[in-house]
């Protein structure tokens, strides 16, 4: 299967940890990339390859993998965090790019 | 700095084929794969196909039959083509580069630079 599952919806306190996770068969073989989106914008990519960060990216951000689970975790999570995040891979032939269902963060 | 920069008709009637292109300006054309994406109203992301400069294309399975992505090398361009639209079809239209590398048993991809989104309608 090319399908990426997360959490619809988590919640965290202002300053604490929380982690999203992405589930699917491709991430045995792509580690997950990571897109925040707040409403009305474009995503932007927090998290690519192992775990890196593009220019600009809080250290806040960091991406880890287990087999077919990746995960995205900020620490010391601020008010500005609050968005949907997206997961992304490609599929087992490399040939298709494929979407997590999203999660969308609320910062209490 | 990577910029893109899209444009086309936002509003459609239901058989009209959508057209979209997306510019780049600044850093190289090649070794990337140019996408178009979509979301839907209060919908997630929905990858409808990529191309690269050399013009190998990658459609989404759902939309393949419909879908014609091309590419412009010489003005750094790319385009996106939908035919047959319907109201399922309204949604956010993005482009964006997406870089993708698989070596020393690694793989990854990621769209790190998007376009600002157009805004599709499909009503009668």
């Amino acid at each position: 299967s090319s399908e990426l599952t997360q959490d619809p919806a988590v919640s965290v306190a202002l300053g604490q940890t929380v982690r999203i996770t992405c589930q699917g068969d491709s991430l045995r073989s792509y580690y997950a990339s990571w897109y925040q989106q707040k409403p009305g914008q474009a995503p932007v990519l927090v998290i690519y390859g192992k775990n890196n960060r593009p220019s600009g990216i809080p250290d806040r951000f960091s991406g880890s993998s287990s087999g077919n689970t990746a995960s995205l975790t900020i620490t010391g999570t601020q008010a500005e965090d609050e968005a949907d995040y997206y997961c992304n891979s490609r599929d087992s032939s490399a040939k298709h790019y494929v979407f997590g269902t999203g999660t969308k963060v609320s910062v209490l | 700095q990577v910029q893109l920069q899209q444009w086309g008709a936002g509003l459609l009637k239901p058989s009209e084929t959508l057209s979209l292109t997306c510019a780049v300006y600044g850093g190289s054309f090649s070794g990337y794969y140019w996408t178009w994406i979509r979301q839907p109203p209060g919908k997630g992301l929905e990858w409808i196909g990529e191309i690269s400069h050399s013009g190998n294309t990658n459609y989404n399975p759902s939309l393949k039959s419909r879908v014609t992505i091309s590419v412009d090398t010489s003005n750094n361009q790319f385009s996106l083509k939908l035919s047959s639209v319907t109201a399922a079809d309204t949604a956010v239209y993005y482009c964006a580069r997406d870089e993708s590398y698989c070596g020393n048993g690694v793989c990854y991809t990621g769209a790190d630079y998007w376009g600002q989104g157009t805004l599709v309608t499909v009503s009668s």
